[in-house]
């Protein structure tokens, strides 16, 4: 059964810093995506990770994937307030043959402070 | 393109009644997927579709049924409403493997 970890769950930033979210999961997959969630909001896509040593970026926040660790990481470099906002990473369970099962991790809640 | 459009935006049931949540989308998507998410728990799938007249379960199937007779619509019905399906619920869906998820904004539920 594959599962999925996001550490920490929750976040709390000042403005300017840098700092790491942490996916990891259970089982072999290679695809990996990044949501973020605004309170009693909808999932807004970030990344989509296809394959070992991917590296993505958008502005503040930079993605990368490595399915042997079976890690992927959300980089956020001096954080500003509106990243507030909670992020999920998703991990399809289907290896090599994709309909899109997503297994969705607990979210990490990040919360950007002046 | 509207998307993917969920209604109601928010409901509220009593115990033992039963209603269908609505989800269309307009991107001509072969899959499509519903979602429940509880609080601090992420999302976790209970149907989803690979096309027309095919439906498969997910993770938390129990008390829902769909049906997907079009490739724009797939509704989710609840039968018997009980306490624990208070959630919200969300569909989705996707055009390829490649490609994101699309989500739709969601709908409230409240069984009481």
């Amino acid at each position: 059964e594959l599962k999925v970890e996001q550490n920490p769950l929750f976040l709390s930033m000042q403005e300017g810093k840098n700092y790491t979210i942490y996916c990891n999961y259970s089982t072999t997959s290679d695809r990996l995506y990044w949501y973020r969630q605004d309170p009693g909001k909808s999932l807004e896509s970030l990344f989509v990770l296809l394959s070992n040593g991917a590296v993505k970026q958008e502005g503040r926040l930079m993605a990368s994937l490595d399915t042997k660790a079976r890690l992927s990481t959300l980089h956020i470099t001096a954080a500003v307030h509106d990243l507030s906002a909670t992020y999920f990473c998703a991990v399809d369970g289907r290896y090599g043959g994709s309909q899109g099962n997503l297994i969705f991790g607990k979210g990490t809640k990040l919360s950007v402070k002046p | 393109n509207a998307g993917v459009t969920q209604t109601p935006k928010f409901r509220i049931l009593k115990i033992g009644q039963s209603m269908t949540l609505q989800c269309t989308q307009d991107m001509n998507h072969n899959y499509m997927y519903w979602y429940r998410q509880d609080p601090g728990m992420g999302l976790k799938l209970i149907y989803y579709s690979v096309g027309a007249g095919i439906t498969d379960k997910g993770e938390v199937p129990n008390g829902y049924n769909v049906s997907r007779s079009t490739t724009e619509d797939f509704p989710l019905r609840l039968e018997l409403a009980a306490p624990s399906q208070t959630s919200v619920y969300f569909c989705a869906s996707l055009g390829s493997s490649v490609e994101t998820q699309y989500f739709g904004p969601g709908t409230r539920l409240l069984v009481l």
